[in-house]
């Protein structure tokens, strides 16, 4: 398994402000994703971070509006851009644990965003 | 369209008793599927993996089916407790065509045992 931590755990935002969110893993890990989970929704992948690579986006998510870094393999951020009401969210990482196919995927506890 | 559907958004049940929790799945070849329970404010929290060549897998009170035929797995907590009171959410993974594949979630079933 993998202990990962963000941060900040929630923060209350103004419109047209950015939140940059942290990601550390407990361990080296290729693969990280991040997730979004509007209010009563399921998960929605926002894009693939793979070490060493730009980020892959999902169809409807741009890296104008959530860039992301990935600088190390414990490491990654994701801002969320010029933020309005609709980005209020919870967003949460997660990496997958490549100890032998298939990979189990862990995730953080979530940061839990709203924007006024 | 891609479809994953969880049966019943709440399933409550009595305490002691087997609780089962529906996913259905349309229009997807999932390599394998992951179960995952989630309280509320917190992430998801890993409980169960089953691949797609594997029909049922176990860990303690917990059990997973998964039927590719029927497109369908079936998660069961038996002898349920109060503090198993969770939303449950499946999951899929489905290998990209050019990209790495990802993993794609339920709705979510809340599940509420009572003493």
């Amino acid at each position: 398994s993998a202990v990962i931590s963000q941060k900040p755990s929630r923060d209350i935002c103004q419109r047209g402000t950015s939140l940059t969110i942290q990601c550390q893993v407990d361990s080296q890990v290729t693969m990280m994703f991040w997730y979004r989970q509007q209010p009563g929704q399921s998960l929605t992948l926002i894009a693939t971070a793979n070490q060493g690579s730009e980020a892959t986006y999902e169809s409807g998510f741009v890296i104008d509006k959530f860039p992301i870094s990935r600088p190390n393999l414990t490491f990654s951020t994701l801002t969320v851009s010029n933020m309005s009401p609709e980005d209020s969210s919870i967003y949460l990482c997660s990496v997958e644990v490549q100890s032998r196919w298939p990979y189990e995927q862990y995730f953080g506890p979530g940061t839990r965003l709203t924007v006024t | 369209s891609q479809k994953i559907e969880q049966n019943s958004e709440a399933l409550n049940i009595q305490e002691g008793k087997t609780a089962t929790l529906t996913c259905n799945y349309t229009n997807y070849s999932p390599a394998y599927l992951q179960w995952y329970r989630q309280d509320p404010g917190r992430g998801p929290v890993f409980l169960l993996l089953i691949r797609e060549n594997e029909k049922e897998k176990r860990k303690e009170r917990l059990k997973v089916t998964f039927d590719t035929t029927l497109k369908q797995s079936l998660f069961h907590i038996t002898a349920s407790q109060p503090a198993d009171s969770a939303t449950y959410l499946c999951a899929l993974w489905e290998a990209g065509g050019t990209s790495y594949g990802k993993l794609t979630f339920g709705q979510g079933t809340i599940l509420t045992v009572h003493p």
